[in-house]
């Protein structure tokens, strides 16, 4: 089983749609976890960091913590053709001084 | 915030050739630096860790005389790529983990092709 498994795509959604991108990790004492997207070409841009459970809400975007059942997801609301990317979840545990990444969700939002 | 500056941002050099790569954190203090490395299509995949003034953690199969990683500052680090080879070619993207809010942030990335 992979630390970090992510759904690699694509998925696609219309414009204005909500993306759902999903991701479960396998070490309970993973503590915290980031989403970044990835524009083909382009090094990894920071958007959501999410650390306790519930929800965290910015912008368009909320990330969903549930540590019980070990999974992150990412929401985004009214989606645009500049969010198609490759969104990448990563998580951090205490016992690691390093992030461990999902192999990315590529999403694709049509018009 | 979250600035990162990486140069350069792009190189190509002839095999045998050492290439430097500075990476820079423009708006926050980096204890530790990450370098990763990733070839078209494929996963980021970390090359080494570096705490500022300790001698860098390689991951399993990168080699340490090949890749020379240099943390003197909280703000700046170097990735030398010595004796380059073709096979080296990737994007070498640095990543500074901010030393208050342990958010680890990407530089642009360096796109090294040796002929």
């Amino acid at each position: 089983q992979k630390e970090v498994e992510q759904n690699s795509g694509p998925l696609s959604v219309p414009e204005g749609a909500i993306a759902s991108l999903n991701c479960t990790y396998s070490d309970r004492g993973s503590q915290s976890f980031f989403w970044y997207r990835q524009y083909s070409g382009k090094s990894p841009e920071l958007i959501m960091s999410i650390y306790s459970n519930g929800d965290k809400e910015d912008g368009r975007f909320t990330a969903q913590l549930n540590k019980a059942s070990q999974y992150v997801s990412l929401l985004i609301r009214d989606s645009q053709p500049s969010d198609s990317a490759t969104y990448l979840c990563a998580v951090n545990t205490y016992n690691t001084d390093k992030l461990i990444f999902g192999t990315g969700t590529r999403l694709q939002v049509f018009p | 915030g979250a600035v990162v500056s990486q140069h350069p941002s792009w190189v190509i050099c002839k095999s045998g050739t050492s290439v430097k790569i500075e990476c820079r954190s423009l708006d926050f203090q980096a204890t530790t630096m990450f370098w990763y490395r990733q070839f078209p299509k494929q996963s980021l995949m970390l090359m080494a860790t570096s705490n500022e003034g300790s001698k860098a953690t390689y991951e399993q199969g990168v080699e340490k005389d090949k890749f020379l990683i240099n943390h003197a500052s909280l703000t700046l680090s170097t990735l030398t790529v010595t004796s380059a080879h073709p096979e080296d070619s990737s994007f070498y993207i640095c990543a500074p983990r901010d030393r208050v809010s342990y958010e680890q942030y990407f530089g642009p990335g360096t796109r090294l092709t040796v002929t």
